[in-house]
């Protein structure tokens, strides 16, 4: 069973509009951490956003957002005024308390000008 | 400030050679992962490690060993190369907070 899932494998929207990815993941522990990470065409995997489970406040940083669903297992990205710099593929991963760090399929978003 | 230093960035190999991917970190992290990338797709878990002397496997550990004899040094070895090992392999370290890779190393398995 698949513990990070991202079910939408591809996105495009217009530049300037919002976009929103969804992640859901498994997990029985109570303390872990959940990332976003962004992969452009250069292959560098960059951190986007990270969010602490203990925390109810929902992660902010400039433009991204996440909604962070912890009864639904959910964790999705919310993309305001996007940019083509946006452009790449986004990564939902999971850290479980001390266990390993593992990711999502992807989702390749696209923006058009 | 080097990071996570992998290399080599590309290489060719042939069917049945062996080879090691070398990575190397200097911010003194006790978790590294090896990932591999296939051609749009995500990243798979090859094995990992918690610190020295520890290591254990992820998702797809077959036709892979690792070592960690060292925390900067977690190098993987690739002894019978296949076409199916053809792919992007990415190291990792990590600290709970933030995970940091490499620049990734381009293997064709032909």
């Amino acid at each position: 069973a698949q513990t990070v899932t991202q079910s939408q494998p591809e996105m495009s929207v217009q530049e300037a509009e919002t976009v929103t990815l969804s992640c859901t993941y498994d997990t029985s522990e109570s303390n872990y951490y959940l990332f976003w990470y962004k992969q452009p065409p250069s292959r560098q995997m960059i951190l986007v956003i990270r969010q602490e489970a203990y925390k109810q406040q929902n992660a902010t940083e400039n433009r991204f957002s996440v909604n962070f669903q912890k009864a639904a297992k959910s964790f999705s990205l919310k993309i305001s005024d996007s940019q083509l710099g946006d452009t790449a593929m986004y990564f939902c991963a999971l850290r479980r308390g001390a266990q390993k760090l593992v990711f999502g399929q992807g989702t390749r978003l696209t923006i058009n000008p | 400030n080097a990071g996570v230093t992998q290399t080599p960035k590309f290489r060719i190999l042939k069917i049945g050679q062996s080879m090691t991917l070398q990575c190397a970190q200097d911010m003194n992290h006790n978790y590294m992962y090896w990932y591999r990338q296939d051609p749009g797709m995500g990243l798979k878990l090859i094995y990992y490690s918690v610190g020295a002397g520890i290591t254990d496997k992820g998702e797809v550990p077959n036709g892979y060993n690792v070592s960690r004899s060292t925390t900067e040094d977690f190098p993987l070895r690739l002894e019978l190369a296949a076409p199916s090992q053809t792919s992007v392999y990415f190291c990792a370290t990590e600290t709970g907070a933030e995970a940091f890779f490499g620049q990734g190393t381009r293997l064709t398995v032909v």
